[in-house]
């Protein structure tokens, strides 16, 4: 079956990266792309940005353009969200999902999320 | 930049009701508008795409209409597990606006 599987928690000094992966499996990974959404602890939905997976070009909403790179190993069917100079309100939980055409480019399927805390 | 609004915030009801939950965008955008429900410490599940249409597998109780600024997500006769936060969400070439979403509480 279709599953977007995520790496595990992280616990991140202010300033420091953090490299999520999301890893695709039961279906054709060049054929839908891949969003990334955070959630903030009590708070909404927020959209980071999205990944042609076909082509590796990148969408990011502007809030993220300067600290966050989107990326894929087509190899290992995984995408990967890198989130550069940390700050405390970077504490969210972070999912993947997969954009899919046939819904309307709704996300279809999302990974079972990661949870990054930012502490000093 | 197109803004969704979500309303109301929160709302509580019986099972057996009919809820409804509104989205207006601030400007027109056809119909180009997902909703998910979330539960708790889970991901969000797509429930309706295109405003209209129902998500493979998701019960008929839930129905989405609308088009243009203003959409309505309906619960027909709600359930005990229908209790999640709804979040309304625009597509525009390969970029997402959500929502603030609704939280449904059962009375």
């Amino acid at each position: 079956q279709v599953q977007l599987v995520q790496s595990g928690a992280e616990v991140k000094k202010p300033g420091a990266s953090v490299k999520v992966s999301c890893k695709t499996s039961g279906y054709s990974f060049k054929t839908f792309g891949i969003s990334w959404v955070r959630q903030a602890p009590g708070q909404g939905l927020e959209w980071m940005g999205w990944i042609n997976t076909y082509n590796g070009r990148p969408n990011y909403a502007h809030k993220f353009r300067d600290r966050v790179t989107l990326t894929t190993d087509t190899s290992t069917f995984t995408a990967y969200v890198e989130i550069r100079s940390l700050k405390f309100d970077d504490t969210a939980t972070y999912f993947c999902a997969r954009e899919s055409p046939r819904s309307s480019y709704g996300m279809d399927v999302w990974g079972q999320g990661t949870t990054v805390f930012v502490s000093s | 930049d197109i803004q969704m609004t979500q309303s109301p915030s929160t709302l509580s009801a019986f099972v057996g009701d009919r809820v409804t939950i509104t989205c207006r965008a601030s400007q027109a955008i056809s119909t180009w508008v997902a909703w998910y429900q979330q539960k708790p410490g889970k991901a969000p599940k797509l429930l309706i795409h295109k405003a209209v249409n129902l998500e493979s597998g998701v019960p008929s109780r839930f129905n989405g209409s609308g088009s243009g600024t203003e959409f309505t997500l309906t619960i027909s006769r709600l359930l005990p597990d229908d209790s999640a936060s709804y979040y309304c969400q625009h597509y525009s070439n390969y970029a997402w606006t959500f929502g603030p979403g609704t939280k449904v509480e059962i009375k």
